[in-house]
């Protein structure tokens, strides 16, 4: 019954690899996002996205980029990690609208080595 | 940037209630305040929300000043699992979630 879920919650992975994280949401809502939060504890945008409009934190490297095979998932595709790309990954979803609340996934704790 | 300033920590003592303060003094009138809590190693969790009007749940108070430019949160009977970081934010759709560095909030025995 998780209204986000994320897989994998854990991976370790060496440089230079390319990985994905999945987030499912069954919520029915329109948009999901993608934040990262660092070793420092502060949680970051990186993706918005719903079905009209993908809305990227100009910070993010092109290495990071979310895919969304439909309303229900939005993945989201590393390319040649680095050790800086270690974080806690989170996916959230919300409705569209004013004063609709974001709910959040349990995060995703990557590990490049 | 996070157009809201918490305190950076907070004690409280388990079973008394909590007040956590917020400052939103830019906040427009039509932007929501918003407060989440983040438990160790799990993701954020909603709490509470409101525009204009005070609002309760089952989790919490939320108090906000008739100028909106601050509120309080209120957790009314603290207890050791309510722990965590609490964030408090403003948002209004088509804007983006931003979170502050948040209180961390240790309710002791």
């Amino acid at each position: 019954d998780t209204a986000v879920s994320q897989t994998p919650k854990y991976l370790v992975t060496q440089m230079g690899n390319d990985k994905s994280i999945k987030c499912e949401q069954n919520l029915g809502h329109d948009t999901m996002y993608w934040y990262k939060q660092d070793s420092k504890k502060f949680l970051k945008i990186m993706f918005s996205y719903n079905n009209k409009e993908l809305i990227i934190n100009e910070t993010v490297p092109n290495r990071f980029s979310p895919k969304s095979p439909d309303k229900a998932h939005l993945n989201l595709h590393i390319n040649s990690l680095e050790l800086g790309d270690s974080a806690v990954y989170f996916c959230a979803s919300s409705e569209q609208g004013s004063g609709n609340t974001i709910y959040f996934g349990e995060g995703s704790w990557l590990t490049v080595v | 940037d996070a157009k809201t300033t918490q305190p950076p920590s907070m004690d409280c003592a388990e079973g008394r209630a909590a007040n956590l303060p917020c400052n939103h003094s830019t906040i427009s009138g039509n932007e929501y305040v918003y407060w989440y809590r983040q438990i160790h190693s799990q993701g954020p969790q909603y709490i509470i929300h409101g525009l204009k009007n005070n609002e309760t749940n089952e989790m919490a108070s939320l108090i906000i000043t008739e100028d909106r430019k601050s509120s309080t949160l209120i957790l009314p009977h603290a207890t050791l699992r309510d722990t965590a970081v609490y964030y408090c934010l403003s948002y209004n759709y088509g804007q983006n979630f931003v979170f502050g560095p948040g209180t961390r909030l240790s309710v002791l025995p």
